[in-house]
């Protein structure tokens, strides 16, 4: 089992407003880093799968960056919008068991119109 | 264009009772998953599988069974169902290496 930590737990901003969250991982063994979002009564959709360190990823007004060596991931979102509200969960994925997630308890992002 | 097909989507059962969720995945994934979603912990992964006839335990394996006789399918079985187990089941596969995983949409169970 690993130590993922996600914060803030939560956040509520204004439409337009441009947000950051954290996921912090045990840089051990490190293979990838997976990001999904999960809105209410729906299943979890992947947005980004990263591997190297310094990796930046991009989808639409979705951005994440990451560093292996200190074992943290930032993910930010631009001119947040009420569609983007959900939660967000980050998950490491380690070499030594691969295909095992074990994903932190996520960011509960509102937008507020 | 199915992805991960779970069943029921929902269940209600007695305390003791056993029963199965389907898992099925059409796209030839290695990896299989299952996680249980309760208020407040997000999402925690009970048994996995990295491909047919190999299964393993994740961090909530207590209660719970997997077998993976072939590459499509992943049942889950409650053996003796518990108040406790009362949660959103989901089914999830994925490719080897640096692959996303896909999420089915989830069986809520309901043990009284």
């Amino acid at each position: 089992i690993l130590n993922v930590e996600q914060s803030p737990q939560s956040l509520h901003v204004q439409e337009g407003d441009s947000t950051n969250f954290t996921c912090s991982f045990p840089s051990s063994n490190f293979y990838a880093l997976h990001w999904y979002r999960w809105e209410t009564a729906k299943s979890p959709e992947a947005l980004f799968v990263m591997t190297l360190n310094g990796d930046e990823k991009k989808k639409g007004r979705i951005s994440a960056t990451l560093n292996t060596k200190e074992g943290y991931s930032y993910l930010y979102i631009k001119g947040s919008q009420p569609e983007d509200s959900a939660t967000y969960l980050c998950a490491p994925d380690r070499g030594s068991t691969l295909g095992r997630l074990y994903f932190g308890r996520g960011t509960q992002l509102t937008v507020w119109p | 264009n199915a992805g991960v097909t779970q069943t029921p989507k929902f269940q209600v059962l007695k305390t003791g009772q056993s029963m199965t969720l389907q898992c099925a995945q059409d796209m030839n994934h290695e990896y299989m998953s299952w996680y249980r979603q309760d208020p407040g912990m997000g999402l925690r992964l009970i048994h996995y599988s990295v491909g047919a006839g190999i299964t393993d335990q994740g961090e909530v394996p207590n209660g719970y069974n997997v077998s993976r006789s072939t590459t499509e399918d992943f049942p889950l079985r409650l053996l003796s169902a518990a108040p406790s187990q009362t949660s959103v089941y989901f089914c999830a596969s994925g490719g080897p290496g640096n692959q996303p995983q896909h999420f089915g949409d989830g069986t809520r169970l309901s043990i009284l």
